[in-house]
């Protein structure tokens, strides 16, 4: 089955950069999504198909995918950004595959 | 304005089986190209993906559990069913339901998600 790698955690220092990665086998040829979730709350989607901002996304909030890693950029990260992020694919066996999430810190 | 929200137990007993519905409004899935999917969440671990069903009764099912789950659409009634026999105390988890799209596979709307506490 396909399996998605991501960072446990990451922290970013308020109004820096954040990137969180996502590990998958040819990642590069399959659409990504991203969902941040808050404690206490259902996921929100925040990226799909790779570089995609559903509306009411702030533009802070990009992707990319390629080879082996899609990736989450956070750009003037805030407070409110702190949250579990997670990726999502398409894998194999037509079933949806989700990473493990990275909690993103910020500093 | 799509909406969804998931109605069913919120305690089962072990080897009992748990039917969950998905009740939501905003879109129809007798549109072309829509589906509901279900993903569950145990306490304090990561978004695991369940089951999908398209508009055209298309079904899809988690590798792993695909023996233990069922999920049926009443378009007429605006909801999705999702069974799972066999329930077990690691089952406990918030279950979500979740409007998606063919061929994209992403979640753009999400219920509140319900709370199922597996034990006797």
């Amino acid at each position: 089955s396909y399996e998605l790698t991501q960072p446990l955690s990451v922290s970013v220092a308020l109004g820096q950069t954040a990137r969180i990665t996502c590990g998958g086998s040819n990642i590069g040829s399959k659409n990504v999504h991203w969902y941040q979730q808050k404690p206490g709350q259902a996921p929100v989607l925040v990226i799909y198909r790779d570089t995609n901002r559903p509306s009411g996304i702030p533009e802070r909030f990009s992707g990319s995918n390629s080879g082996n890693t899609a990736t989450l950029t956070i750009s003037r990260a805030q407070a409110g950004d702190e949250a579990d992020y997670y990726c999502q694919v398409w894998g194999s066996s037509s079933a949806e595959v989700f990473g493990g999430g990275t909690k993103l810190t910020v500093l | 304005q799509i909406t969804l929200k998931e109605s069913g137990p919120t305690r089962v007993k072990p080897t009992q089986t748990l039917t969950l519905t998905c009740t939501f409004s905003g879109f129809s899935l007798s549109t072309s190209g829509l589906g509901v999917g279900w993903i569950r969440q145990p306490p304090g671990k990561a978004l695991e993906w369940l089951a999908l069903i398209y508009w055209n009764d298309d079904k899809r099912y988690s590798p792993s559990l695909k023996s233990r789950l069922t999920i049926t659409k009443d378009t007429s009634k605006n909801q999705v069913v999702l069974t799972m026999t066999n329930m077990d105390p690691v089952d406990t988890a918030t279950y979500y339901c979740a409007h998606s799209y063919y061929g994209s596979g992403h979640f753009d709307h999400w219920g509140q998600g319900t709370l199922v506490t597996v034990s006797s």
